[in-house]
């Protein structure tokens, strides 16, 4: 069964307002990837991050890999509009494959 | 290059019928998986292929099958349909298992 948990299901906030999602495995794993699916479109790939404790950021969307390699976030600073969709988190683990976390719902009220 | 392409984009079917989904990679990639997206369970893995060989399988029933051809294109089987295959099925392509997905624009299946 799915075993990348991610929470919240449904986020809303003010425009301007952050927000963070949280992705959780129970087992290690290899990486772990982030994808947006705007509302009607596709998921699109973000980012990967491979090393325990990594860091990264694209603009206003900062990316981080736990220590133990089992959980990630990502942070939204000074949501837009434009951030509006679904992010999911998709994990390598082991003979598994990837697995993606049944996604986070933002919802950006003007 | 272009990007990932899936036919038919929708498509209605009624139940005990079968249906015949295609995917097109990004030229390069040999890896095609193929996922079912539904509002109540998300993203859920079916299967993927590499060198027409299918290396990862998710927990589906035997009803959905899928291949690939030499030239990395893929085809993915459900038979005897049922109410809750309705679904978004998206086919994602990748250089190599279970790396980067890009994805397509899906098939939009409604069983009725």
């Amino acid at each position: 069964g799915q075993q990348v948990m991610q929470i919240p299901q449904y986020q809303h906030v003010q425009e301007g307002e952050d927000f963070t999602t949280y992705c959780n495995s129970s087992t290690t794993l290899s990486n772990i990837q982030w994808y947006k699916q705007r509302p009607g479109g596709h998921p699109v790939f973000l980012i990967q991050l491979v090393k325990s404790g990594e860091v990264k950021k694209q603009k206003r969307l900062t990316f981080q890999f736990g220590e133990a390699k089992k959980n990630s976030s990502l942070h939204i600073t000074a949501t837009q509009t434009t951030d509006v969709g679904t992010y999911f988190c998709a994990g390598i683990r082991g003979a598994d494959g990837l697995t993606f976390g049944k996604g986070t719902h933002l919802i950006i009220q003007p | 290059k272009a990007g990932v392409t899936q036919t038919p984009r929708y498509l209605i079917k009624t139940r005990g019928q079968q249906v015949t989904l295609s995917c097109s990679p990004i030229s390069g990639h040999r890896s095609v998986s193929w996922y079912q997206q539904t509002p109540g369970q998300g993203l859920q893995f079916l299967f993927e292929y590499f060198s027409e060989t299918q290396r990862n399988k998710g927990n589906f029933p035997g009803r959905f099958s899928g291949r690939q051809f030499s030239n990395s294109r893929s085809e993915m089987n459900v038979s005897t349909l049922e109410l809750g295959d309705s679904a978004l099925y998206l086919c994602a392509s990748s250089l190599v298992v279970q790396e980067t997905q890009y994805f397509g624009p899906g098939t939009r299946l409604l069983v009725l």
